[in-house]
């Protein structure tokens, strides 16, 4: 199974600050990744689809990068509504897996 | 618009079984895979596995073979999981997921306890 290591598990960060979230896979899984956002008692909301696609609908503060094995989320500017938990997954191999998330809190 | 409406929360025994729908909207059921989603209270997401919408035919995570199953009502566009044998540790909210992710469900809390 390809392995999603994503990190930092939890970060504080302040309004207007640039955010980077990454995630490593164990192995090239060919820029087939998500990044979703999820917010408590809600489902996960897609916004980055293979590795650096916007969703439509998506703040374009938001933007994705990456191949390979290593990839990153980033918020351009942090706002209020991006706190939340980010989960990366991978879908080049099945079985998908996530990453452990990382909970995005403001300072 | 493309809707995935999920059934409501169930509240179970051990042993009991439980089954989840999910209703698709706004686009050709058939002509997309549905995922199954895993979420433990405060844990993360975790791939249960997807059913191909087409031809019926499911494929399931190593972690979730055996009690679970997957299936279909092609003419109501609705997607089931069925967990058999419950146990304390699936409680959890599972959800539905388009192909690809790009569709939710709003998910279903499951809840076992004696």
């Amino acid at each position: 199974d390809i392995k999603m290591t994503q990190s930092p598990s939890s970060m504080y960060a302040s309004l207007g600050e640039r955010v980077t979230i990454t995630c490593k896979a164990s192995q090239d899984i060919n820029s087939y990744l998500s990044w979703f956002q999820q917010k408590p008692g809600k489902s996960p909301k897609t916004l980055i689809y293979r590795a650096n696609r916007l969703v439509d609908g998506v703040p374009s503060r938001f933007s994705g990068s990456g191949s390979g094995q290593d990839y990153s989320l980033t918020i351009s500017s942090l706002e209020y509504e991006d706190m939340g938990i980010y989960y990366c997954l991978q879908y080049d191999e099945f079985p998908r897996t996530f990453g452990g998330g990382t909970k995005l809190e403001i300072k | 618009q493309i809707q995935l409406v999920q059934s409501g929360p169930e509240l179970k025994k051990p042993g009991e079984t439980v089954k989840i729908s999910c209703k698709a909207s706004g686009y050709t059921f058939t002509n997309y895979g549905m995922n199954w989603v895993k979420q433990a209270p405060g844990k993360g997401l975790k791939w249960m596995g997807w059913i191909n919408t087409y031809t019926g035919e499911p494929t399931y995570a190593d972690d979730f073979k055996g009690r679970f199953a997957f299936s279909l009502e092609t003419s109501a566009s609705t997607a089931y999981l069925q967990i058999n044998n419950l146990k304390n540790e699936d409680t959890a909210t599972y959800f539905c997921a388009r192909r690809n992710f790009a569709y939710w469900g709003q998910g279903t809390l499951v809840t076992v306890s004696a």
